[in-house]
Order: structure tokens, then sequence, then C-alpha cells
């Protein structure tokens, strides 16, 4: 089973809409959550931590289910600046990091 | 500040042959990272030095791979012979210290494409 699973979409959706996908992760003694963005051909960028109660950025905001290992990313009033690769990402301990393989967000006009 | 800098962007090798890729971290990071992300998957990490040691490169094919960071600053990474399947990215990042994370001050580079035909 891998470390961190993503929906690799894509998700098709208009502008001003509302979207939303999920990860799961395997390790139960995981510390720290986050989600990165990856623009095509460029490098992940940090997007937001993932907080135990939840928490919010502007138009994007983040859950973390620690009972049911699985975080979720929601991203309201869609722009189309928003089209990008999500990745998820772990810390299962120490220094690490494990990433998904990215859930694929396609915003049109 | 100045980014995490990699050179070069772009690599086509024929399989069998070798190159190396070098990166330059931010500044004062202490915690240096080789990541390989392949089409369609995210980044994986192949070995991470903190200052000039190994901490981890659980996950390095070393009959292949070596990589090194020998002043604790700019590190490169080698591959020889390669194989097709190695075309890949392969992103380095750096971080203050030990153990932090993106929260702080984690950075990646822009990455070094390479293509093994």
């Amino acid at each position: 089973r891998k470390e961190v699973e993503q929906d690799p979409g894509p998700f098709n959706v208009p502008e001003g809409a509302t979207v939303a996908f999920n990860c799961t992760y395997s390790n139960s003694a995981s510390q720290s959550f986050f989600w990165y963005r990856q623009d095509c051909r460029k490098e992940p960028k940090l997007l937001m931590s993932v907080y135990s109660s939840g928490n919010e950025d502007g138009r994007f905001t983040a859950q973390l289910n620690r009972a049911s290992q699985y975080i979720s990313l929601l991203i309201r009033d869609s722009k189309l600046s928003d089209s990008a690769t999500y990745l998820c990402v772990v810390n299962p301990g120490r220094y690490k990091l494990s990433f998904g393989a990215g859930t694929t967000v396609t915003v049109r006009a | 500040e100045a980014g995490v800098a990699q050179s070069p962007r772009y690599k086509i090798i024929e399989k069998r042959q070798s190159v190396a890729f070098w990166c330059n971290p931010i500044s004062g990071h202490a915690t240096l990272y080789w990541y390989q992300q392949i089409l369609g998957q995210g980044p994986k990490l192949l070995i991470q030095f903190q200052n000039n040691g190994v901490v981890d490169d659980s996950q390095l094919p070393k009959d292949r791979f070596s990589a090194e960071r020998l002043k604790g600053v700019d590190s490169t990474l080698k591959i020889q012979p390669a194989k097709l399947e190695d075309s890949a990215v392969y992103l380095c990042a750096s971080s203050p210290s030990f153990g932090t994370g993106p929260n702080y001050g984690y950075t990646f580079g822009s990455g070094t494409r390479l293509t093994v035909v």
C-alpha cells in the first residue's frame, strides 16, 4: 500500500465552482500534513499546512481526519489560476516527507 | 533571498551514459534533499544530507546513483550508467535544519529534467 494515495483526477470545473478532493495516508503515526501546488513543469510549492482543527487560507480550506486517515482540500470560487496539480504531503515521522502522486485540477472559463 | 539553484535545467543522454546534476541550496541551510519525480508521480526522496553527512539514502539505487556534499554546501547527484527508467525530473530541496518541515523554509529548486533515450 502506498504511503499517500490521491485521486489523480482530473477535476475539470468552471470558474466560480467549488472543487474538493481527498487523500489518504497509511501511517497512523504521521505527525504533520501539507498541501503543495505544482504547476506544469515547475517545482512543488507549499500551498498550506493542514491542522487538526481544520484551517482556511482565503478560498482554500484544508481538513484533517486522523481517525479515518484522510486529508481534504476544498477550493471555493475557483479561478483559472487555480489550475494545477495538488500534491498531498505527509510527514510520517522525523524528517521525512511522503508525497502523493497529485490531483490535477483544471478550471475552465 | 536567493532560492535553491540547480543546473542544468535539461539534459538528454543515451542509455548507459553518465550524467551529473548540481544543486546549491539556500545559504545557511544545513539540510539538502534530492528527489526524483517521474511523470505522473509525486517526488520520491533519493537522499538527504545534514551538512556533509548522509541522513537517509535508503531509496537511492546505489548500484548506479551516487551523491555527495563534500563541504556541506552544494551537492552533486550522479547517475552511471543511466537507464531509460531514470527519465524524470530531479529536484533538489533545502531546509534550515534537520527535521524542519515545509513551514520552516523548506524550499525546492526548479529541477533538472532528464531524458534518457
